[in-house]
């Protein structure tokens, strides 16, 4: 299984400001088939990113993956409280998915 | 609207067996890629299991593989997964989802499933 491995483990920044969420994977991802997932408490995942940078039906435009093979990037490009959250990559390349274990962006 | 909603969570002994089921409403299910999906108690997402739309593809975590199956009935739009040789360790919230071949777009609500003696 490809193990993908999120850093930082928690990001604190302030409104307004940029975030920089990291995932790398133990292996190259095929066809660059990784997405990103924003869960806040006692809700479901919802899906952001696609195909490393296709957004979402409905995803505002702030947010942006970027990356290929093994490096992969999350951009909020100005933070809104709403965006407060716990975020996970996924590698959906091979015939078994993996998560990574999620970046914990919260209020600085 | 899309719904999963699903059903069959609840306490087992390690090394028992439970089948859950996600029955699906507000799109085409037949045509759709499934996915299980856990989450343990305060801990990070983890993929189980998928099946493609006419049910003749199916992939496993290597966590659950040998003692999960997962199938599905597309006349009655319901997804299931069959969970035998249980332990601690598969103690979780468990979400039916549907998307792509990979991704997810949209989730069930989950239902607990606590391996306890």
């Amino acid at each position: 299984e490809i193990v993908l491995t999120q850093s930082p483990g928690t990001l604190s920044l302030s409104p307004g400001e940029r975030a920089t969420l990291s995932c790398r994977a133990s292996q190259s991802v095929d066809n660059s088939y990784l997405a990103w997932y924003q869960q806040k408490p006692g809700q479901t995942p919802r899906l952001l990113i696609y195909g490393a940078s296709s957004r979402a039906t409905g995803i505002p435009d702030r947010f942006s993956g970027s990356g290929s093979g093994t490096d992969f990037t999350l951009t909020i490009s100005r933070l809104e409280p709403e965006d407060f959250a716990v975020y996970y990559c996924q590698q959906y390349g091979s015939s078994s998915i993996t998560f990574g274990q999620g970046t914990r962006l919260e209020i600085k | 609207e899309v719904q999963l909603v699903e059903s069959g969570g609840g306490l087992v002994q390690p090394g028992g067996s439970l089948r859950l089921s996600c029955a699906a409403s507000g799109f085409t299910f037949r045509s759709h890629w499934m996915h299980w999906v856990r989450q343990a108690p305060g801990k990070g997402l983890v993929w189980v299991s998928r099946i493609n739309n006419d049910g003749t593809y199916t992939t496993y975590a290597d966590s659950v593989k040998g003692r999960f199956t997962i199938s599905r009935d597309n006349a009655k739009n319901t997804l299931y997964l069959q969970m035998n040789s249980l332990t601690a360790e598969d103690t979780a919230v468990y979400y039916c989802a549907t998307g792509g071949s990979g991704y997810c777009y949209n989730w069930g609500q989950g239902t607990l499933v606590t391996v306890s003696s």
